[in-house]
Order: structure tokens, then C-alpha cells, then sequence
């Protein structure tokens, strides 16, 4: 089953740091990974999506994000964080039913500090 | 244009009572998925609808829970005696059908049972 994993729970980086937010997968065939972003109360926006091509995916806001099929992983970074960026992350990738239902991970909460 | 709406934003109701959330997906999106988030948790996939037909249902945690899309636009998710364990956000997404299509998410409703 396809599924993915999100080791840290919480992210601290300061303002105008680089940031990252660690993904891994486990699929079967070719994966298809998104992140998204959740703001209090709101339901998730799409940042970005990879599914074939370069390895470096460039998303909404600055955000990028980095295929590494070797490491199965699929970190979401910026190179400079700002407050506004403190809020929760999740990482997702497609279910191999043949359409595009999600399958998301736990969440990273993301704090950027002044 | 406008984005997936969802209503009640909030609904409170008392354990063993009938609810049903309403999802009004993006103009033109065929797919409709409901997924259930609970508080620290990442959203759980509860069913899937292409059209009027819902093409996978394994997310429903029993027999308590229905939906349905019956003109292929607006779907109602339907909880029958509610419980506590059913308080949750339940988030609407809708998408084309095209393969990697991102999914758009409504603000949720919250549901609390009390």
C-alpha cells in the first residue's frame, strides 16, 4: 500500500533561515507526491506536486521541493522562511487505485520565529 | 472563481442524533473525495465519488455513515447516530479527472458530538 511518513512532528527554524520539512514514501511504481499547507481553521491548499520530470519541483510561495528516488524522500524547503509560514504541512502521495485519492501523512507543524 | 464550499462551517449536536454536511465542489470537477481529520492527525480518506457514483467507499468507518452526489455536483455526507468518537473537521476536496490532478479542499465542517 502506498503511504508516506513524516518523521517530525514540529519544524523551529528563525525568520529569514532555509527551511526543510522531511518526507518519505513507500509506493509501488511510479510515485506521485504532493505537499500541502494548513492554516488555522482552513482546510488545505495546494503547494506543489511531483510527478515526473525534474527532481526539483517549484511550488506556491517559494516553496520547492526535492524527488530523491534513491531515499524515497520528498523534503518540502525554502530558502528563507518568514512568519507567515508558521502553519501545518502535509505531505501526500496518490493511491494506486488508478484516480487521484490521497494518501497524507501526519502533518509537520512549522514555526518560524521573529 | 470560487472554491470548494462547504456548510455548516460548524455543527454541534447531541450523541444518537442525524447530521448531514454539505460539499458544493468547484464548477466542472467530476471528482469528489471526503476525508475526516481529527485534531493533530492527517485527513483520512472516507469516500470517493466520480460523477454520481461513489467509485470507492473504503474510508467509511461503518454502516453509520453514507453519502451521496446525486446529480454528479453537490454531495451530502450523512452520519446516523452519532456518537462521540465521530467529532471531527470533515473536509470536502474536488479535482478533475485527469491523473495527478491536485485535490482542492473546502474550510471543513467541525463536527462536534456532544
Amino acid at each position: 500500500a502506498q503511504s508516506v511518513a513524516q518523521p517530525e512532528d514540529q519544524v523551529n527554524v528563525a525568520e529569514g533561515n532555509p527551511l526543510t520539512v522531511k518526507c518519505t514514501y513507500s509506493v509501488s511504481g511510479n510515485p506521485y507526491l504532493f505537499w500541502y499547507v494548513q492554516y488555522p481553521n482552513r482546510g488545505l491548499q495546494f503547494l506543489l506536486k511531483y510527478i515526473t520530470g525534474d527532481n526539483l519541483v517549484k511550488g506556491s510561495y517559494g516553496f520547492e521541493a526535492e524527488f530523491n528516488k534513491s531515499q524515497t524522500s520528498f523534503h518540502l524547503k525554502k530558502p528563507s522562511a518568514l512568519v507567515s509560514d508558521s502553519a501545518l504541512y502535509f505531505c501526500a502521495v496518490r493511491d494506486s487505485g488508478g484516480y487521484n485519492k490521497l494518501i497524507f501523512g501526519a502533518g509537520t507543524r512549522l514555526a518560524v520565529h521573529p | 472563481g470560487a472554491g470548494v464550499s462547504q456548510t455548516p462551517s460548524n455543527k454541534v449536536t447531541e450523541k444518537g442524533k442525524y447530521v448531514e454536511l454539505r460539499c458544493d465542489p468547484i464548477s466542472g470537477h467530476t471528482a469528489l473525495y471526503w476525508y475526516r481529520q481529527s485534531l493533530g492527525q492527517g485527513p483520512e480518506f472516507l469516500i470517493y465519488f466520480q460523477g454520481t457514483g461513489a467509485a470507492d467507499d473504503s474510508g467509511l468507518p461503518n454502516d453509520r455513515f453514507f453519502a451521496v452526489r446525486p446529480e454528479g455536483s453537490v454531495s451530502t455526507l450523512k452520519i446516523q447516530r452519532t456518537e462521540r468518537g465521530d467529532s471531527a473537521v470533515y473536509l470536502c476536496a474536488s479535482s478533475p479527472s485527469n491523473a495527478g490532478s491536485p485535490l482542492h479542499f473546502g474550510n471543513g465542517t467541525r463536527l462536534t458530538v456532544t
